[in-house]
């Protein structure tokens, strides 16, 4: 069983494209984040929510909404996609917040033509 | 901003070799988090550090934290093959609420 999973792996588009990424995890965890990994590896904060509810959107064009239906489970939907929106995507989860260890989804690697 | 920044940026030893990467951090903690990513994948955990504790194992790891220098060091000991890939540290941030990645050290371990 897969503990965070997030779907689609690789995902290809067009600009101005409106796309969506989705994360489930198992585990029971209170807490989910969006990190994107930019192509230098750098990992930047997205979004935070816990049980449902957002917490914290770090300077996120509101061309990205996340969406919460449960706290399994946290969406990330773009519109009008850019080219500089190319990156890959990380879901994750952790018990209570960044006092306990996180898991992290394998990743949507979002390229932008 | 990045709250951690590790150093060395990349790291190239021989198997057999021990393999030492620091991180550094501006800001008070609770803890902080070591992650290894290979590549293509997401990160796995590999050890947390509360700000009390000074030192800790884990098999072949052992990472040590000074708070009074906000810094960190991850040791890799008798290091192989499968474990080069990418470490990041992380420490909490906004009250607990997320954690911060530093830019993280690419590990190189040739046969």
């Amino acid at each position: 069983d897969t503990a965070v999973s997030q779907t689609p792996k690789y995902l290809v588009t067009q600009m101005g494209n409106d796309k969506s990424i989705k994360c489930e995890q198992n585990l029971g965890h209170d807490t989910m984040y969006w990190y994107k990994q930019d192509s230098k590896k750098f990992l930047k904060i997205m979004f935070s929510y816990n049980n449902k509810e957002l917490i914290i959107n770090e300077t996120v064009p509101n061309r990205f909404s996340p969406k919460s239906p449960d706290k399994a489970h946290l969406n990330l939907h773009i519109n009008s996609l850019e080219l500089g929106d190319s990156a890959v995507y990380f879901c994750a989860s952790s018990l209570t917040g960044g006092n306990t260890e996180a898991f992290f989804g394998q990743g949507t690697r979002l390229t932008v033509v | 901003s990045q709250q951690g920044e590790e150093d060395p940026q990349a790291l190239s030893i021989q198997e057999g070799e021990n393999a030492t990467m620091n991180c550094s951090y501006k800001t008070s903690i609770n803890n902080l988090q070591w992650y290894r990513q290979n590549s293509g994948r997401g990160l796995v955990h590999l050890i947390l550090i509360r700000s009390n504790e000074r030192e800790k194992h884990s098999g072949r790891l052992r990472v040590t934290l000074d708070t009074s220098k906000k810094s960190s060091s991850l040791l890799i000991t008798a290091s192989r093959a499968a474990d080069t890939a990418s470490y990041f540290c992380a420490t909490d941030a906004n009250y607990g609420q997320n954690f911060v990645f530093g830019p993280g050290t690419r590990l190189s371990v040739l046969p």
